[in-house]
């Protein structure tokens, strides 16, 4: 199993620049998130998913889009970048069940704005 | 108030010696909770889950005092490879989302 993979390792974009951040997982996990990590902010949840075709908020979603058509794949896009949104971005995943269950993340991509 | 705070150290202990830290978290629904572990720049790693009766991995311990809202982590005979950051995550809510804590830096030295 390759566990959760995520593209790119590193990413420069302009202001007002779009992307798309890709994550995949092949453990057939229910549950996916998306998380940034800033120095001193921990990690906070931007937008997650329960299964194909059901997404949901998380803490901090504004400039954040995301979809879910398969079960193995939840990519997020950064509609206009900012500099704001310079961070490190992780991709977890993990079954749901009646307990929560040990939650797997990405390597991470490492975004800068500019 | 945040709603899992942990002190961000940084804890420096010597090889060998105990060091514990601890997490408070402010949701008293909150449902499950666990210690992750972060190496510098790499994604989190589950250490353990942590439970009302207090659970032991190894060297590790973990205790959660719902009474209190409170968890900490207790580790024995520090290594040079516990070197880390320590996240405290809370489940809580619809979909049990994960809170992290901002996490406590633990430098292991000879």
């Amino acid at each position: 199993n390759a566990g959760v993979t995520q593209t790119p390792k590193f990413q420069v974009l302009k202001t007002g620049q779009s992307m798309t951040l890709q994550c995949a997982q092949d453990m057939n996990h229910e549950y996916m998130s998306w998380y940034r990590q800033d120095p001193g902010m921990g990690l906070r949840l931007i937008h997650y998913s329960v299964g194909a075709g059901i997404t949901d908020q998380g803490e901090v979603p504004n400039g954040y889009n995301v979809s879910r058509s398969t079960t193995e794949d939840f990519p997020l896009r950064l509609l206009s970048a900012a500099p704001s949104q310079t961070s490190v971005y992780f991709c977890a995943s993990r079954p749901i069940g009646p307990i929560t269950y040990e939650q797997y993340f990405g390597p991470g991509t490492r975004l800068t704005v500019t | 108030r945040k709603e899992v705070e942990q002190d961000p150290g940084p804890f420096n202990v010597p090889e060998g010696a105990t060091v514990a830290f601890n997490c408070t978290y402010s949701n008293s629904a909150s449902q499950s909770f666990f210690w992750y572990r972060q190496d510098c720049r790499k994604e989190p790693k589950l250490l353990m889950s942590v439970y009302s009766s207090g659970n032991e991995d190894g060297r590790f311990t973990a205790q959660l005092n719902r009474a209190s809202q409170y968890i900490s982590l207790l580790i024995r005979d520090s290594k040079l490879s516990d070197s880390a950051t320590y996240l405290c995550v809370v489940s809580t809510g619809t979909a049990s989302k994960l809170t992290f804590g901002t996490g406590t830096r633990l430098q292991v030295t000879l």
